[in-house]
């Protein structure tokens, strides 16, 4: 079964300043899609980014990045010109090729001091 | 506001108990997901349905049920509640065919049990 493992259970980061969100997971299969989910207080799920694991590319999503290596089997989230609103619960996920659920990381909680 | 419903939004009831918990997907969605959010577990996909058919089951208890309406709403059972079923129940829709089949967050609807 595949695994996602976030190790950093909580990080900040000075306003306007970039931080890196780090996860890994475990797999045998070789096509599958990541993502990160961002859970702010509101407890709402709100999809950042994805990756399509056949695009060697990395996804950019305005002030939200992506570092995939295939082989490393790692997927870490850069947070360029963070901002208070970026305080949140983020969320690594996986899903393979073939089957629909989403398989979470453990989440690490980001907090922005101003 | 992700389209997607759900209700209650909270909800605090007796162990021994059954509730049930609604969702509607986004319109066009033929596909919902049930995830549990507690402290303990993290994030678990549960169950999902398609066009009112089961396509693929989780870590869901057998005190827990689903079921798929012809108008595309979800209904997530809960019996004999334990005080571990404490938890943020997600659910989720998307529409199956798209290669990433992003997966639409409800707002979670907050079960108490006490």
């Amino acid at each position: 079964a595949q695994t996602v493992t976030q190790s950093q259970p909580e990080m900040s980061v000075q306003e306007a300043e970039t931080v890196t969100l780090s996860c890994t997971y475990d797999t045998s299969e070789s096509d599958y899609y990541l993502f990160w989910y961002k859970q702010p207080p509101s407890r709402q799920m709100i999809l950042v980014i994805r990756q399509e694991a056949y695009k060697q590319q990395n996804a950019t999503e305005n002030r939200f990045s992506v570092n995939f290596q295939k082989a490393a089997k790692s997927f870490s989230l850069k947070i360029s010109d963070s901002q208070l609103g970026d305080a949140a619960m983020y969320f690594c996920a996986y899903r393979s090729q073939g089957a629909q659920k989403l398989v979470f990381g453990q989440g690490t909680r980001l907090t922005i001091n101003p | 506001d992700s389209g997607v419903t759900q209700t209650p939004k909270h909800l605090i009831t007796a162990t021994g108990q059954r509730v049930t918990l609604r969702c509607s997907p986004r319109s066009g969605d033929l596909s919902v997901y049930w995830y549990q959010q507690s402290l303990d577990q993290g994030l678990q996909f549960l169950i999902q349905y398609y066009n009112g058919e089961e396509r693929a089951k989780g870590n869901i208890l057998e005190r827990f049920s689903a079921q798929q309406f012809p108008d595309l709403h979800s209904e997530l059972n809960l019996s004999s509640l334990e005080l571990g079923d404490s938890a943020l129940y997600f659910c989720a829709s998307s529409v199956v065919g798209q290669s990433y089949n992003e997966q639409f967050f409800g707002p979670g609807t907050r079960l108490t049990v006490l």
